[in-house]
């Protein structure tokens, strides 16, 4: 079945340091991959997404590149905003139903 | 981008008692709508797909007579927590798939009390 990990939090960081999380997935096919954000009491938010090999996703200075070889998705900026302190969960979906598979949730804390 | 309403944001009612969440596509029509719920500090559990127009799929788990299902349009899916007891507490989260992607857009959610 499809499974998504991603790398335990929390994560703090110091604002203008860089940021990686690492997410890897599982997958029968080919899955587009997902990243999504969750701010404080509210829902999620798509923030960049791929559907294919090699695909680079990027929005609001977030990247995260679709590497089939490694299995992977991991988000990255280059520098960290308080304004970023948010749960990020990866995601992927794969097969019929239009479902999505959820990570369990890396928090990150950015501190000024 | 596309925006996903959730009605209300959060609702105290008593034990025993039938609340009922709305989940509407403002901008596209979605054939498909799911419901999730989220613990504190958990990722989301999905606990049913809801296709318009007919049954929701409920996953394992899941009790299809105690969360009612209604995907009765294109816009619009409704969540009705029957008999409400303080376990059923909870963040409930829907979405709507953009039609022929994975794509899913998130309303902002429904923080249940029981009390």
């Amino acid at each position: 079945g499809n499974s998504v990990t991603q790398m335990e939090g929390p994560v703090t960081l110091s604002e203008e340091a860089f940021l990686t999380i690492n997410c890897t997935y599982t997958a029968t096919g080919y899955p587009s991959l997902f990243w999504y954000v969750q701010y404080p009491g509210e829902g999620l938010q798509l923030l960049l997404k791929a559907t294919k090999a090699d695909d680079k996703g990027s929005n609001k200075g977030f990247e995260a590149t679709y590497r089939k070889e490694t299995t992977s998705f991991h988000l990255e900026k280059g520098s960290v905003q308080v304004s970023d302190s948010a749960v990020y969960f990866c995601a992927l979906g794969s097969g019929a139903g239009n479902m999505l598979t959820f990570g369990g949730g890396t928090r990150l804390m950015v501190k000024p | 981008g596309a925006v996903v309403s959730q009605h209300p944001s959060w609702v105290i009612c008593k034990s025993g008692t039938s609340v009922k969440i709305e989940c509407r596509s403002l901008d596209f029509q979605a054939t498909t709508m799911f419901w999730y719920r989220q613990f504190p500090k958990q990722s989301l559990m999905l606990m049913a797909t809801s296709n318009e127009g007919s049954k929701a799929t409920y996953e394992q788990g899941v009790e299809k007579d105690k969360f009612l299902i209604n995907h009765a349009s294109l816009t619009l899916s409704t969540l009705t927590v029957t008999s409400a007891h303080p376990e059923d507490s909870s963040f409930y989260i829907c979405s709507a798939s953009l039609p022929g992607t994975y794509e899913q857009y998130f309303g902002p959610g429904t923080r249940l009390t029981v009390t």
